[in-house]
């Protein structure tokens, strides 16, 4: 049974820096063939994708915020790392964590989701 | 960047009828495309992967098509639990979602 798991701030300050993990079970991150990526989605909007680390290391950042985004993984405690510098209000959102299978390129196991509201 | 655009962006229906979505892509994606099943406060569920694939478990009553620039999703016979918002999404070394279709009851 595949499952993720959000855990993080629920409340950052404008100009700090958010991080986000995301704990996974059910499959491999060094071994099959997947990834596990970040979409966020304001209260109301649309979903937005993040960026996504790959099974061998393989790293994509959404073109518009790549400059404020770094993830990384934790093979040993299946859990991957999302920081996002410079939080601005804008950045509220519900912020999900799920897995890609790189046959389908669809993110096909999702986590429920953590608010994180940026508010001084 | 890839753009994706959903039409309609609100569609009112009621149980028993077909409904379709429409995405297109600002540039070709081949076949790189899913549909989500979004409710209120869940997170997204995947449909349909490649374009046409039915994900494992969704009612056949789903159905997706297209490639290259335009793409549908197909509700044949809506029933109450479809009721949601969904979203188109793409894949050509990044991802791109769609803004989204919020199907509501007539």
């Amino acid at each position: 049974q595949m499952t993720l798991k959000e855990s993080g701030p629920t409340l950052v300050e404008p100009t700090q820096t958010l991080t986000l993990t995301c704990t996974f079970s059910g499959f491999s991150l060094s071994t099959d063939k997947v990834g596990v990526g970040w979409v966020r989605q304001p209260p109301g909007k649309a979903l937005e994708w993040l960026a996504l680390i790959y099974w061998d290391g393989d790293k994509r950042y959404s073109p518009s915020l790549k400059n404020r985004l770094t993830i990384t993984k934790d093979t040993s405690r299946s859990q991957v790392v999302l920081t996002m510098t410079n939080m601005d209000p804008v950045d509220t959102a519900t912020y999900f964590c799920a897995r890609v299978s790189m046959g389908i390129k669809g993110f096909d196991y999702w986590g429920p989701g953590t608010l994180v509201t940026v508010s001084s | 960047d890839i753009h994706m655009t959903q039409s309609p962006s609100t569609l009112s229906a009621s149980v028993g009828d077909r409904v379709t979505i429409t995405c297109r892509a600002s540039q070709s994606i081949i076949s790189w495309l899913a549909w989500y099943q979004q409710k209120p406060g869940k997170a997204p569920k995947l449909l349909i992967y490649q374009a046409s694939n039915l994900e494992s478990g969704v009612a056949s009553r789903f159905s997706g098509s297209g490639s290259g620039t335009e793409f549908t999703l197909t509700i044949s016979s809506l029933q109450s639990d479809d009721f949601a918002t969904y979203y188109c999404q793409q894949y050509n070394g990044y991802w791109t979602f769609g803004q989204g279709t919020k199907v509501e009851i007539k």
